[in-house]
């Protein structure tokens, strides 16, 4: 089946203890992305990557780093987690350039909690 | 910057129509629409290109005026199932790379 895997889909964590949370996608997709979602400001982009080796920052990239060793995967690091990093977490990925018939695939999100 | 969605919220009856906007201070290449359920992912309904109008689902459609940079997502003869939260997403005027959401709009169907 045709999905973009997430993991954990839950974490609770303490303020400064590194984190990385995991995404694969099996669709053979050359563009990937994170964003998180907080209550009254919908889904805000943090990296997206268009190909292995190529990252780039999306609109709230401060505090997370990311990499894009394989194209099948791209992980989200926190390495010094705080409290307002506490959020709903999507890695999503698409075919290629903008178009019908490339639209992103959301995985079904981690919810991290940064006490 | 995020492109501004109105309204905010809206209540429908089964049947009735609705009208989603999507504004952007910027020139876009693409307008993106997505819808939320509850607890779930985003999933897909459409994209429009510069210079098109698609419609991605039978009661669904909607439209890109390039020159406002605005869309506008057009959900007619209601159903429950439409019920959840709707999204536009924009780039940044390049066919690829940034792509940012507005707030989303929260749309209730009752029967």
């Amino acid at each position: 089946e045709a999905q973009v895997t997430q993991n954990p889909r839950y974490l609770i964590t303490v303020t400064g203890k590194k984190l990385t949370v995991t995404c694969s996608q099996n669709m053979n997709h050359e563009y990937m992305s994170w964003y998180r979602q907080d209550p009254g400001l919908g889904l805000r982009q943090i990296y997206y990557s268009m190909n292995v080796e190529v990252t780039d920052k999306g609109d709230v990239p401060e505090g997370y780093k990311v990499s894009r060793k394989e194209k099948r995967n791209f992980p989200l690091i926190l390495e010094s987690p705080s409290p307002n990093q506490t959020s709903l977490y999507f890695c999503a990925s698409s075919l290629g350039p903008w178009g019908p018939n490339s639209p992103l695939h959301f995985g079904n999100g981690t919810r991290l909690t940064v006490t | 910057q995020q492109p501004v969605q109105s309204p905010q919220a809206v209540i429908l009856r089964e049947g009735e129509d609705a009208v989603i906007n999507c504004s952007s201070s910027k020139a876009l290449y693409s307008v993106h629409w997505y819808r939320q359920k509850h607890g779930e992912a985003p999933v897909f309904l459409m994209i429009l290109l510069k210079g098109g109008e698609q419609k991605g689902h039978e009661k669904i459609s909607a439209s890109f005026n390039e020159k406002k940079q605005q869309s506008s997502l057009y959900l007619t003869a209601s159903q429950l199932s439409y019920s959840g939260t709707y999204f536009c997403g924009t780039d940044g005027g390049t066919s690829y790379g940034k792509l940012t959401f507005g707030q989303g709009t929260i749309l209730t169907v009752h029967p």
